[in-house]
């Protein structure tokens, strides 16, 4: 089957805007994950969700990021009132469980975040 | 969180084994050991993955330490395709599955 599509691919706004970043995960995979990130840099984990429960958000930056996923399926990732340090790779990952620490994870292509 | 110490980069040859290490000296009981890939400008994709034994799959081989606190993953035959960076990773049992990347280790393939 089809495996994660995140969209848009590239998405360019000003400071101050709000973008929504949209993850549709492969389906039948209950545990979906946000990850970011900034160029040259390892990934930061954002926000993980097991079915459409969010029972770990450590990693969201600040109050100005948030998240909601529906019917266990797809997930978006609000970030209001954009910043120039938001620039990054937003990356979109699930898996068939969180609930089991051997699980694979699959990635999206990511969504190339600009802010000028 | 548990930690990996990575080499920041690695060269090897094509057709050569490339052996590549991590250090997790703090790794628990229940802690997987997750190596994951990125090529250039796409998302990270899973290698392998193990817990105590050592591991072979059709990408690569992972070889454990006895006492855990470090691993070597092996790639038997690296082709230039390999050229990506190579996070360790460990899968913290309680915490969702969620993945804490380091920097990894960067491999260039030479022809």
């Amino acid at each position: 089957g089809a495996g994660v599509s995140q969209s848009p691919s590239n998405k360019v706004t000003e400071k101050g805007k709000d973008v929504e970043l949209r993850c549709d995960p492969i389906s039948g995979h209950t545990a979906l994950y946000w990850y970011r990130q900034r160029l040259g840099q390892g990934l930061e984990f954002l926000i993980y969700f097991q079915g459409n429960s969010a029972p770990d958000k450590s990693g969201l930056p600040s109050d100005r990021f948030s998240a909601e996923r529906t019917g266990e399926s797809v997930s978006t990732l609000t970030i209001q009132r954009t910043q120039q340090e938001d620039s990054a790779v937003y990356l979109c990952a699930s898996s068939v469980t969180g609930t089991s620490s051997y699980n694979e994870q699959f990635f999206g292509p990511g969504t190339r975040l600009t802010v000028l | 969180d548990a930690k990996t110490t990575q080499p920041n980069s690695m060269e090897s040859n094509e057709e050569e084994p490339v052996h590549l290490p991590c250090n997790h000296s703090t790794i628990s009981g229940t802690d997987y050991i997750h190596w994951y890939r990125q090529l250039p400008s796409q998302g990270p994709e899973y290698v392998i993955h193990g817990l105590t034994s050592n591991v072979n799959n059709r990408m690569a081989s992972l070889a454990i330490a006895e006492d855990r606190k470090s691993s070597t993953l092996i790639l038997h035959r690296a082709t230039l395709r390999d050229a990506a960076v190579y996070y360790c990773i460990l899968r913290l049992y309680n915490q969702g599955g969620k993945l804490i990347f380091g920097q990894g280790t960067e491999l260039s393939v030479k022809p």
